[in-house]
């Protein structure tokens, strides 16, 4: 799997757009960027995936650059509650893994603070 | 509503008591797993299971099994915890694309 790289921390204003970003410089053909988050000590979180294209849900944009070599999530209107650790992972899809040990790895994350 | 369920959320034992931390989900998932989380250290796959009856090692499987009897629960059993093993724990079910996670099992051994 492709590395990333995360800044450790980031402040945002609530009501403002948070953008996280992260580099994957790595990243291969059929890997898919993914973000989870963490909110203290509770079970991470899916939040969205992508593979090129921008992809928008419910909770966050996720803007892949066109070479894929880095990606930013956003957060439209951060609230308190979005405070957390936001991970992005990069991994290719199970069904190219072959099956083998296909868990997710997560790195150190960058640690959101939303002030109020 | 989907969910994997973990227990107990805590628990403090004792040196050497075997124990079991039970997880459950409801959507049906092929792929479970157990992940450890630890100050400085982040988050590491214990074991994990690709189907029933089918599990292996992850990246730090010492001193932990798991047993995958029935696609719904995915228990982890510590047959002599040690003090070493004192950790968060989250169970993890994974679909398509989308893996969501227990609210966790905050485990001290004495």
């Amino acid at each position: 799997d492709a590395k990333t790289t995360q800044p450790p921390s980031m402040d945002c204003a609530e009501g403002r757009a948070a953008n996280l970003p992260c580099n994957h410089s790595t990243i291969s053909g059929n890997e898919y960027v993914y973000w989870y988050r963490q909110i203290h000590s509770q079970g991470p979180q899916y939040i969205i995936h992508g593979l090129k294209n921008n992809e928008t849900n419910e909770m966050a944009s996720l803007i892949i650059t066109e070479d894929r070599k880095s990606s930013t999530l956003i957060l439209p209107h951060a609230t308190l509650r979005d405070t957390a650790v936001y991970y992005c992972i990069v991994k290719d899809h199970p069904m190219y893994s072959g099956g083998g040990a296909d868990g997710l790895t997560f790195g150190k994350g960058t640690h959101l603070i939303i002030q109020p | 509503e989907a969910q994997v369920t973990q227990n107990p959320r805590y628990l403090i034992t004792v040196t050497g008591k075997k124990l079991t931390v039970t997880c459950s989900q409801n959507m049906n998932h092929e792929y479970m797993s157990w992940y450890r989380q630890d100050p400085g250290l982040g988050l590491r796959q214990i074991y994990y299971s690709m189907n029933v009856e089918v599990t292996d090692k992850g990246d730090v499987p010492e001193g932990y099994k798991v047993s995958r009897k029935e696609k719904r629960n995915f228990p982890l059993i510590l047959e002599s915890p040690s003090p070493n093993q004192t950790s968060l724990y989250f169970c993890a079910s994974r679909g398509l694309f989308q893996a969501f996670f227990g609210q966790g099992t905050r485990l001290t051994v004495v």
